[in-house]
């Protein structure tokens, strides 16, 4: 069975960091992109990055670029997200998802940037 | 970007009604069109992907269909387990993009 267990949110305060972590089982990871998607508090689903099965392409969205890193650990079957600088408008459940065909989804962790 | 228009944004059907929600792209996205049902407090669920391939253990009142800029999702007969939000996403390119969702009650 396919499961991927967020982990790593949290309170921060604007202008700080934190990394979200995602461990895969159930699947080869090392074969599969990985993706993170947020949901802001009662609002839609909103893709932030894309990994490539090696780790040696990725993709953002604009709002996310030079602020946040997505990265694997193809050994530790598990997925990164470390989010610098982050805003306001960064609150949000975090979801790591298998990106062939974003079948799997992980339950979400809670990000909330306020001070 | 591609933007993702989807109709209606709020649905109000009875058990055992056809339900469709339109998901209109910007651009073509070349079937590259999934369908998602997200209930309260939980991740969404996929319920169909490259436009009409049924997720495995999906029930087959749900089908997809539609090509090029536009696509359909359908709910041959309403059951009451199908509230929740319906969202669709395209992952044909950079940067993918979700619609705004359209919440189903049931009446």
């Amino acid at each position: 069975e396919v499961q991927l267990v967020e982990s790593g949110g949290g309170l921060v305060q604007p202008g700080r960091s934190m990394k979200l972590s995602c461990a895969a089982s159930g699947f080869t990871f090392s074969s599969f992109p990985m993706a993170w998607v947020r949901q802001a508090p009662t609002k839609g689903l909103e893709w932030v990055a894309t990994i490539s099965t090696s780790g040696g392409s990725t993709y953002y969205r604009d709002s996310v670029k030079g602020r946040f890193t997505i990265s694997r650990d193809n050994a530790k079957s598990t997925l990164y997200l470390q989010m610098n600088s982050l805003r306001s408008e960064d609150t949000a459940t975090y979801y790591c998802t298998r990106a062939h065909w974003f079948a799997y989804w992980g339950q979400g962790t809670l990000v909330t940037v306020s001070s | 970007d591609i933007q993702m228009t989807q109709s209606p944004s709020l649905l109000s059907a009875s058990v055992g009604d056809r339900v469709t929600i339109n998901c209109k792209a910007s651009q073509n996205i070349n079937k590259y069109l999934n369908w998602y049902q997200q209930k309260l407090g939980e991740a969404p669920k996929l319920l169909i992907y490259n436009t009409n391939n049924l997720q495995t253990g999906i029930p087959s009142r749900f089908s997809g269909s539609g090509s090029g800029t536009d696509y359909t999702l359908t709910i041959s007969s309403l059951q009451p387990e199908d509230f929740g939000t319906y969202f669709c996403f395209q992952h044909n390119s950079w940067p993918l993009t979700f619609g705004s969702g359209t919440k189903l009650e049931i009446k």
